[in-house]
């Protein structure tokens, strides 16, 4: 079954520290990969996504690392602020799929404390 | 202006009832999706329509059925609710025409469904 596993499940980071949610996708060929991010009470919302072309993508304080070989990627925020304290998940996107289908990861709980 | 709407936010039903969300665009997407997403956050797609046409159905009960009248519209009706239905029910929608990195899924607020 194609899966995209997410650590941690819940991360606290200082106001002005570097949040690092990783996830690591298995066997199947996925070729986009976006990252979402949900407030309590909302719907996700795209954050930022990446092709495997690419092994960087930077937009503002978030930068999506993606080693493709090891079919891992990782999101980055820099300088955290409490308001980017919400959920946080990474998805795949199955080749061929066009974006019919969405594989999210578990979801990390990201808390900046002020 | 609202992107994707639903419609109840929230619904409390007993068990063994029928009930019905609601779900439309006006972002002029022709793709739609029904996401659940259970009290651990986990995040599943159930069913995806393109132009009106069934295209994903994630092994879902057929107690489950989805209807798309039109482009701009996804409802989901669901019979016999049982306890395990309950979770937030999350729709979006996307275009599939195009450069794939525009293609972001676009989600509604959510519907709580509590069964009791």
């Amino acid at each position: 079954q194609q899966q995209v596993k997410q650590s941690p499940q819940s991360l606290i980071v200082q106001k002005g520290g570097i949040s690092i949610i990783n996830c690591a996708y298995e066997n199947t060929a996925f070729d986009y990969f976006p990252w979402y991010q949900q407030f309590p009470g909302k719907g996700p919302a795209l954050l930022i996504a990446i092709r495997p072309d690419v092994s960087e993508k930077k937009e503002g304080r978030f930068t999506i690392s993606f080693n493709k070989s090891a079919k891992q990627f990782s999101l980055h925020i820099m300088d955290s602020q409490p308001g980017d304290s919400a959920t946080y998940f990474c998805a795949a996107s199955p080749t061929g799929s066009g974006t019919y289908k969405y594989i999210f990861g578990t979801g990390t709980r990201l808390k900046v404390l002020a | 202006d609202t992107a994707v709407s639903q419609t109840p936010k929230y619904l409390v039903t007993q068990m063994g009832n029928d009930k019905s969300i609601k779900c439309e665009q006006n972002l002029g997407h022709d793709t739609m999706y029904w996401y659940k997403q259970d009290s651990k956050k986990f995040l599943k797609i159930m069913f995806s329509y393109n132009n009106k046409e069934l295209i994903i159905n994630e092994t879902v009960p057929n107690r489950f059925s989805p209807k798309s009248p039109d482009k701009a519209h996804l409802n989901l009706h669901i019979n016999s609710l049982e306890l395990g239905d309950s979770a937030v029910y999350f729709c979006a929608s996307s275009r599939t025409s195009g450069a794939r990195l525009r293609n972001e899924q676009f989600f509604g607020p959510g519907t709580r469904l509590t069964v009791l």
